[in-house]
């Protein structure tokens, strides 16, 4: 029963350089977040799908990209690293077709990201 | 107003004590609220939800939501060690679409 993974668990970058953050679940939920977690600041939505084909930007979208590949998939990029991007990222999901805000949100294990 | 807001502590209370954690929240989120639990370098994990005025128990949790004065609380009774966590104030925005965090409450529990 995996629910949400998120690959990688831990990764090191260099300012300026790249890399795409993977989130899977398999719960056929038709919602997905991105969010990131800082000391004292508790989770902040990064990007969010509400729908495969549809993206939205959350609370600190500066500096991200997302792409919700399927109903299954919703990656997160960052294009050009910064040391302000370190931070924990999770991946949630969720499932609330009538929209009516209703339902909890299964959350990944999390990636923890240094921008070095 | 931030839509959902946390004092983010620390809160202590000793063992056995009941332990209480405060949510606010803004007219620009749905009326639907979560509580999570998220130890240290783990994953959130859905304790409570809350839909209607008035409490809702599980255990050793009670949920309470007052829409008039636009709180809502969180009591955990006869608090244990193992407690010791950061719980997090849920809400949706008013499309239903985006799920909203507090800043969290550090709880510590001392035995």
């Amino acid at each position: 029963n995996a629910g949400v993974t998120q690959t990688p668990k831990f990764q090191v970058l260099k300012t300026g350089q790249s890399m795409t953050l993977q989130c899977a679940q398999d719960m056929n939920h038709n919602s997905m977040y991105w969010y990131r977690q800082d000391p004292g600041m508790g989770l902040r939505l990064i990007y969010y799908s509400a729908s495969e084909g549809t993206t939205d930007k959350g609370e600190v979208p500066n500096g991200y990209n997302v792409s919700r590949l399927n109903k299954r998939e919703f990656s997160l990029r960052l294009e050009s690293a910064a040391p302000s991007q370190t931070s924990v990222y999770f991946c949630a999901s969720s499932d609330d077709p009538g929209g009516f805000g209703n339902t909890e949100a299964f959350f990944g294990q999390g990636t923890r990201l240094t921008v070095v | 107003q931030k839509e959902v807001e946390q004092n983010s502590g620390p809160l202590s209370v000793p063992e056995g004590a009941i332990a209480s954690l405060n949510c606010t929240y803004s007219d620009r989120v749905s009326q639907s609220f979560f509580w999570y639990r998220q130890y240290s370098g783990k994953s959130p994990e859905l304790i409570m939800s809350i839909y209607s005025n008035g409490d809702k128990e599980d255990g050793r949790f009670t949920a309470q939501l007052n829409k008039a004065s636009q709180y809502v609380s969180l009591l955990i009774r006869d608090s244990q060690p193992s407690d010791s966590a950061t719980y997090l104030c849920a809400s949706y925005n008013q499309a239903g679409t985006a799920l909203i965090f507090g800043k969290g409450t550090t709880l510590s529990v001392s035995s």
